[in-house]
């Protein structure tokens, strides 16, 4: 059973490039999570998804980023226009969510984004 | 509003020693979980153990334990006799029972294992 995968591991971009990172859940899990990470901080909650429906965005979520997850297995998570500000620790998390239990949610290795 | 506060920042310990986190919540919510994961220098978040509100009973899991106390709103997190691969970023967190099920997370405890 593989765990969370997130590609790629390590994005180094210039102020105003397009980045897009990938991630592929555990594959029975119909719910899918973006966090963001910076240095000292516990992650934040950026967006979520079940199956391929985008149920709720966060206000963390400016318009130069867009998530989507076609066909309900992996999901990409693009930033037009890299700000500095951008920086951070991109993480994906999975879980199944049942009628009558929450899922715990598994997390990937992250994507780690240096904008210059 | 939910909201985790982890208020030790780097706690350090002598190999073989038990370290205790801290961890209080807030939430409106009468029904929601608990948890602690771990992020080793590798970045990775590890999921560690998972508690629902209306369970109060504290267990043991290997080295770990944990005490669940609803009433004073604390969910903290004992490491027994502590070992080197024990370093990393230890986290809370508390998720409600229903919607998105979203993750509010502390900021962490700093956990350094000296050998």
């Amino acid at each position: 059973d593989t765990g969370v995968s997130q590609n790629p591991r390590h994005k180094i971009t210039k102020r105003g490039q397009n980045v897009t990172f990938r991630c592929d859940p555990i594959s029975e899990h119909n719910r899918l999570y973006w966090y963001r990470q910076t240095l000292g901080q516990g992650p934040e909650f950026l967006t979520y998804f079940q199956n391929e429906a985008q149920l709720e965005k966060s206000r963390l979520l400016s318009d130069r980023f867009s998530a989507e997850r076609p066909k309900g297995s992996f999901s990409t998570l693009e930033i037009q226009r890299t700000e500095q500000g951008d920086s951070a620790m991109y993480l994906c998390a999975s879980s199944f969510l049942a009628a009558s239990t929450v899922g715990t949610q598994y997390f990937g290795p992250g994507t780690r984004l240096l904008v210059l | 509003a939910q909201k985790v506060t982890q208020a030790q920042t780097e706690i350090s310990v002598v190999e073989k020693e038990d370290v205790t986190l801290d961890c209080v919540y807030e939430t409106r919510d009468t029904t929601y979980y608990l948890f602690w994961y771990k992020q080793p220098p590798s970045g990775e978040l590890v999921f560690l153990i998972r508690r629902n509100s209306f369970d109060e009973q504290n267990e043991i899991s290997g080295r770990y334990s944990w005490n669940f106390q609803k009433s004073t709103s604390s969910f903290n997190f004992t490491i027994t006799a502590s070992q080197v691969v024990d370093s990393a970023v230890y986290f809370c967190a508390l998720s409600d029972d229903y919607g998105n099920n979203r993750l509010a997370f502390g900021k962490g405890n700093q956990v350094v294992v000296i050998p």
